[in-house]
C-alpha cells in the first residue's frame, strides 16, 4: 500500500495526449510538499522528469508536464511516442514518515 | 558529471547481513548540501525509500525499517553504505544509491543504475 496513490496503468495512442494523477494526503501532498516525476525503463535508472510540481530539468521534453490541484497532482504528456512506454513515480515528502514516499507506479502503454 | 555506482553480493543467505556500498565520482560526499540515500524496488513492486545520510552523517530511515537499517559514510573513499540485517524473501529487490535534495521535498537527481540482490538459501 503506497502512501501516494496512481492508477496502475494509463494508455494512449501515439500523438495523443494521456494524464496520470497522484494522489497523497495531509501529511504529504496536502500539508504544501512538492511532488516529483520519474520515467522509469526497465533495466535503467529513473530518471527524473519533473520536480516541484511543475518544473522540468534541463533536457527533459516540453511534452511532459506537471500540475497541481489541491492534494492532487498530475503528470501530462503529450504528442504520445513509443519510447514513453515506460512506468511513472510520484515522489514526494512525508511529515508523519519524515522522508521520502513514492506512488505505486503507473504503467504507461503507447498503443 | 554525477556518477554513483552500487556495489555487493547478488545473493545472500536469509537471516544475513546484506551491505552494498555506493561508489561517487563527479561530487564530493562530505561537501555536498544534499542527502545520500538508498532506495529499492522488489520485483514487480514500486519503488520504496529505505533511508539517506547527510553530509554530517545524520541519518533518515523509513521507519518500518529502521530497526534493521544502517547507512554510513566514508568520505576517505567518497563512498557511502547500506547495511540490512536479518534478510528475507520480501527484500529481495533491486537496490539503488542516489543522492536528493535536502530540500524541495527531496527529489532525487542522481541514480546509480541499481544492483539486484536476491534473498534465497
Amino acid at each position: 500500500q503506497s502512501v501516494l496513490t496512481q492508477p496502475p496503468s494509463v494508455s494512449g495512442a501515439p500523438g495523443q495526449r494521456v494524464t496520470i494523477s497522484c494522489t497523497g494526503s495531509s501529511s504529504n501532498i496536502g500539508a504544501g510538499y512538492g511532488v516529483h516525476w520519474y520515467q522509469h525503463l526497465p533495466g535503467t535508472a529513473p530518471k527524473l522528469l519533473i520536480y516541484s510540481n511543475t518544473y522540468r530539468p534541463s533536457g527533459v521534453p516540453d511534452r511532459f508536464s506537471g500540475s497541481k490541484s489541491g492534494t492532487s497532482v498530475s503528470l501530462a504528456i503529450t504528442g504520445l511516442q513509443a519510447e514513453d512506454e515506460a512506468d511513472y513515480y510520484c515522489q514526494s515528502f512525508d511529515t508523519s514518515l519524515s522522508g521520502m514516499v513514492f506512488g505505486g507506479g503507473t504503467k504507461l502503454t503507447v498503443l | 558529471q554525477l556518477q554513483l555506482h552500487e556495489s555487493g553480493p547478488g545473493l545472500v543467505r536469509p537471516s544475513e547481513t546484506l551491505s552494498l556500498t555506493c561508489t561517487v565520482s563527479g561530487a564530493s560526499i562530505s561537501n555536498s548540501d544534499d542527502y545520500w540515500g538508498w532506495i529499492r524496488q522488489p520485483p514487480g513492486k514500486g519503488l520504496e525509500w529505505i533511508g539517506s545520510i547527510y553530509h554530517e552523517g545524520s541519518t533518515k530511515y523509513k521507519p518500518s525499517l529502521k530497526s534493521r537499517v544502517t547507512i554510513s559514510l566514508d568520505t576517505s573513499k567518497n563512498q557511502f553504505s547500506l547495511k540490512l540485517i536479518s534478510l528475507t524473501a520480501a527484500d529481495t529487490a533491486v537496490y539503488y544509491c542516489a543522492r536528493h535534495m535536502a530540500t524541495h521535498s527531496w527529489y532525487v537527481f542522481g541514480w546509480g543504475q541499481g544492483t539486484l540482490v536476491t534473498v534465497s538459501s
